[in-house]
């Protein structure tokens, strides 16, 4: 699976969009991107995932470029509880293919 | 309930001793993984089921270290002779890859193992 790197850490007014890049340069043309995020003391929790074109749904937005060397997780109205470690994985679609969670990024939303 | 239930939440216990770790996997959901993360890490992938057969069990750690799966539902991570380096949260995920290969997997909020 690719690699992917994230900002190690944001900060982001409650009530206003917050807006995650992650950079996966070597990515496979098969590869998706996931998003998961972790809250302390809990399992990681799904969010959203996409392979080319930009997806949205009840928590989110993913902004894939077209050249799918990056991407972007839009969190449109962000509150406190949002804050959490996020981490973007980028996984083959193949049955059993493990997640390989990198360091994420750290998104504290102030109030 | 509607997500991945794992019991106990926290277990403590001495060094020597057996233990084992519990996944309820969403229902239908045929594919099940179990993790690992210790403090302050990322997490560590142990082992896959497909229905009630794994395999993938390649992340196992060691031969103190096995798993089953049973009526395609529940499965029971075991851990015998516990040593201190086992200490970790341990995630169980599932996902339902029968309908499609990228459908995402779901976790569960892990077990605490503690040992002393």
């Amino acid at each position: 699976d690719a690699k992917t790197t994230q900002p190690p850490s944001m900060d982001c007014a409650e009530g206003r969009a917050a807006n995650l890049p992650c950079n996966h340069s070597t990515i496979s043309g098969n590869e998706y991107v996931y998003w998961y995020r972790q809250i302390h003391s809990q399992g990681p929790q799904y969010i959203i995932h996409g392979l080319k074109n930009n997806e949205t749904n009840e928590m989110a937005s993913l902004i894939i470029t077209e050249d799918r060397k990056s991407s972007t997780l839009i969190l449109p109205h962000a509150t406190l509880r949002d804050t959490a470690v996020y981490y973007c994985i980028v996984r083959v679609p193949i049955s059993g293919s493990r997640l390989t969670f990198g360091e994420g990024t750290q998104l504290t939303v102030n109030p | 309930g509607a997500g991945v239930s794992q019991s106990p939440s926290n277990k403590v216990t001495e060094k020597g001793k057996d233990v084992e770790l519990r996944c309820d996997p969403i229902s239908g959901h045929t594919a099940l993984y179990w993790y690992r993360q210790r403090l302050g890490q990322g997490l560590e992938f142990l082992i896959y089921f497909q229905g009630n057969s794994a395999p993938d069990k390649s992340g196992l750690p060691s031969d103190r270290f096995s798993a089953e799966r049973t009526g395609e539902s529940v499965s029971t991570l075991t851990i015998q002779r516990t040593q201190q380096e086992d200490s970790a949260v341990y995630l169980c995920a599932s996902s339902r890859n029968d309908v499609a290969p990228e459908e995402p997997q779901h976790f569960g909020d892990g077990t605490r193992l503690s040992i002393l």
